[in-house]
């Protein structure tokens, strides 16, 4: 699986977008990006995956650059209760295994 | 539907002791996993069933045994414990045989090995 490289942490205010980024330059052709979150002590929740069109569905929006080296999680108007851990996750679709989650970016959502 | 539940939430063993975490979903889900996930740390695999009937290890198999009851349900035992399994344990499930994709995960049990 292709690594991706996130910032440790970010802030946001109530209301406003949150765009997370996550780059992933060894990426490879049959490589899908996914991104989970995790709140406080609660197990991973699954956000949104894409493989090169932006994606966009109820929670998020996933756009990845044509070249497919990075991709932007954006949540269009974050509240409190997205401040979490954001993982950004690089996997051939349809893959066995685990998961391999690195250390994510936290994100902190102020009021 | 409840999704993916756990049991027990929290669990105290002293060294030695066995017990088993119960898990199950009402997803109709294929495969289901068990990650351990220690403090400032990722998730790892324990083991996960791509189908009913099938078990594999998976990344930290060692001192865990699994078992695949049926399709709802995938259990995780601890034979002997020790202080080094201290974690939080998570079981997730998702839709295809093997695959990975969109994994549910259940709130987690917090153990404990003293």
């Amino acid at each position: 699986d292709a690594k991706t490289t996130q910032p440790p942490s970010m802030d946001c205010a109530e209301g406003r977008a949150a765009n997370l980024p996550c780059n992933h330059s060894t990426i490879s052709g049959n490589e899908y990006v996914y991104w989970y979150r995790q709140i406080h002590s609660q197990g991973p929740q699954y956000i949104i995956h894409g493989l090169k069109n932006n994606e966009t569905n109820e929670m998020a929006s996933l756009i990845i650059t044509e070249d497919r080296k990075s991709s932007t999680l954006i949540l269009p108007h974050a509240t409190l209760r997205d401040t979490a851990v954001y993982y950004c996750i690089v996997r051939v679709y349809g893959s066995q295994g685990n998961l391999i989650f690195g250390k994510g970016t936290k994100l902190s959502v102020k009021p | 539907n409840a999704g993916v539940t756990q049991t027990p939430k929290f669990q105290v063993l002293k060294t030695g002791q066995s017990m088993t975490l119960q898990c199950a979903q009402d997803m109709n889900h294929n495969s289901m996993y068990w990650y351990r996930q220690d403090p400032g740390m990722g998730l790892r695999l324990i083991y996960y069933s791509a189908s009913e009937g099938t078990t594999d290890k998976g990344e930290v198999p060692n001192g865990y045994n699994v078992s695949r009851l049926n399709k709802r349900e995938f259990s995780l035992r601890l034979e002997s414990a020790a202080p080094s399994q201290t974690s939080v344990y998570f079981c997730a499930s998702s839709s295809q045989a093997g695959w990975v994709n969109e994994q549910f995960f259940g709130p987690g049990t917090r153990l404990t090995v003293l």
